[in-house]
């Protein structure tokens, strides 16, 4: 059972460069869950969905884009990449009350 | 506005004693509450729970007290081990919303 799985771990961008990050679960969960997290700060919400075609902004969505054709999978887009968006983006999915989170995509943007 | 707070960043505890994780609210609408751990280079790990039906809920060496009149949770770990430091984060919800609030986490070093 590989739980919350993300890929890249790593992977630097240039000003202005697009990229997808990857996520995929396979318990089965529909919430599911973007996070970044910057350094000394801690999780602020990017985007959320709650089922297959059912997608939400969070605190901070700007930037970001998602979809969720399938309970699967839910990648996050950065169309325009941007110094601000700077940090390590978390994957989860949700059963009951409990978060589970992937090992993290480590981005830099310079 | 920051609505779950850890007002200390750091926290170093001698291995073998208790260590202490406080965490503060201002939502009194929060009624589910959990605690995760962080590792360097890994996601957050589910850790222990409590709804805010009970003021306690044990787990091994983990008990989380909960009080809801000082809007207050604390992650009491006994005896700490070295495998313990970690980043902790506390995070709270409530019925309805279908988001987790974040604080900013405490780092906690277990000195052998």
């Amino acid at each position: 059972n590989a739980g919350v799985t993300q890929t890249p771990k790593f992977r630097i961008l240039k000003i202005g460069q697009s990229m997808t990050l990857q996520c995929t679960q396979d318990m089965n969960h529909n919430y599911m869950y973007w996070y970044r997290q910057d350094p000394g700060m801690g999780l602020k919400l990017i985007y959320y969905s709650v089922g297959a075609g059912i997608t939400d902004k969070g605190e901070v969505p700007n930037g970001y884009n998602v979809s969720r054709s399938t309970t699967e999978d839910f990648p996050l887009r950065l169309e325009l990449a941007a110094p601000s968006q700077t940090s390590v983006y978390f994957c989860a999915s949700r059963e009951q009350e409990t978060q589970y989170f992937g090992p993290g995509t480590r981005l830099l943007v310079l | 506005d920051q609505q779950v707070k850890q007002n200390s960043p750091s926290l170093s505890v001698q291995e073998g004693r208790i260590s202490i994780l406080n965490c503060d609210y201002t939502n009194s609408m929060f009624d589910y509450f959990l605690w995760y751990k962080k590792y360097p280079a890994e996601g957050p790990t589910f850790l222990i729970s409590i709804s805010s039906i009970k003021d306690k809920n044990e787990d091994g060496r983990f008990t989380v007290f909960l009080n809801k009149s000082a809007k207050h949770l604390s992650l009491h770990i006994v005896p700490s081990q070295p495998g313990d430091s970690a980043v902790y984060f506390c995070a709270a919800h409530y019925l309805g919303n279908e988001k987790l609030t974040f604080g900013t986490g405490t780092r906690l070093t277990i000195i052998p």
